[in-house]
């Protein structure tokens, strides 16, 4: 069966600092990826998505950049976090079109 | 722009008694509708879906209803159980690369 690994699971950082998440995906092959972001209170924002090994698509402009070097490995990245980067990032894998998408458990990420 | 509605931020219901989550959505584009359930600190679980060229689907205790006319879709949980306390989601979407647009989520509260 598939499974979606994120980590870490909380992460608290210092405005300015550099960020990387990471996301690997188990038991399936060429899968669609995608980070969303959580902020309090809101939604559930598509940040990313890839079809592809270094293929990356951008859904809204943003502090943030995403990168695919391996064909199960999903990575958010941020040179310098900004306040307002706090929030809960989710990563998920999906097939073709119209099936669901699966979750991984997330990072609460926080900035100070 | 959000593309994707809830409404309601929060539903309390009796055990018992039937609960309705509703969600409202724009893109009359969307091929394929999901509900996903989430509790804290971990990431969305699929509960069911429905495609648009469906009105109505049923898995044990969870019906999806949809009105394409009014692009509106439904949840129904009977009975609600005090488990079904979550996080509800609804996302609309399914092709264009399987991405997928949120709600804001309800938390639904099933009393005991």
């Amino acid at each position: 069966s598939q499974t979606i690994h994120q980590w870490p699971a909380t992460l608290v950082q210092p405005v300015g600092s550099p960020l990387s998440l990471e996301c690997t995906v188990e038991g399936t092959s060429n899968p669609n990826l995608y980070w969303y972001r959580q902020a309090a209170g809101r939604g559930l924002q598509l940040l990313f998505y890839s079809v592809g090994i270094g293929q990356i698509s951008s859904e809204v402009p943003q502090n943030l950049s995403a990168s695919r070097p391996q064909d199960r490995q999903f990575i958010l990245s941020s040179k310098k976090l900004l306040l307002s980067d706090s929030g809960f990032y989710l990563c998920a894998w999906g097939r073709q079109e119209d099936q669901p998408q699966h979750f991984g458990d997330g990072t609460r990420l926080s900035i100070l | 722009d959000q593309q994707v509605k809830q409404n309601s931020p929060s539903l309390s219901v009796q055990e018992g008694r039937i609960s309705i989550l509703n969600c409202d959505y724009t893109n009359s584009m969307f091929d394929y509708f999901l509900w996903y359930k989430k509790y804290p600190a971990e990431g969305p679980t699929f509960l069911i879906s429905i495609s648009s060229i469906k009105d109505k689907n049923e898995d044990g205790r969870f019906t999806v209803f949809l009105n394409k006319s009014a692009k509106h879709l439904s949840l129904h949980i009977v009975p609600s159980q005090p488990g079904d306390s979550a996080v509800y989601f609804c996302a609309g979407g399914g092709n264009n690369f399987n991405k997928f647009y949120f709600g804001s989520g309800t938390k639904l509260n099933v009393k005991p």
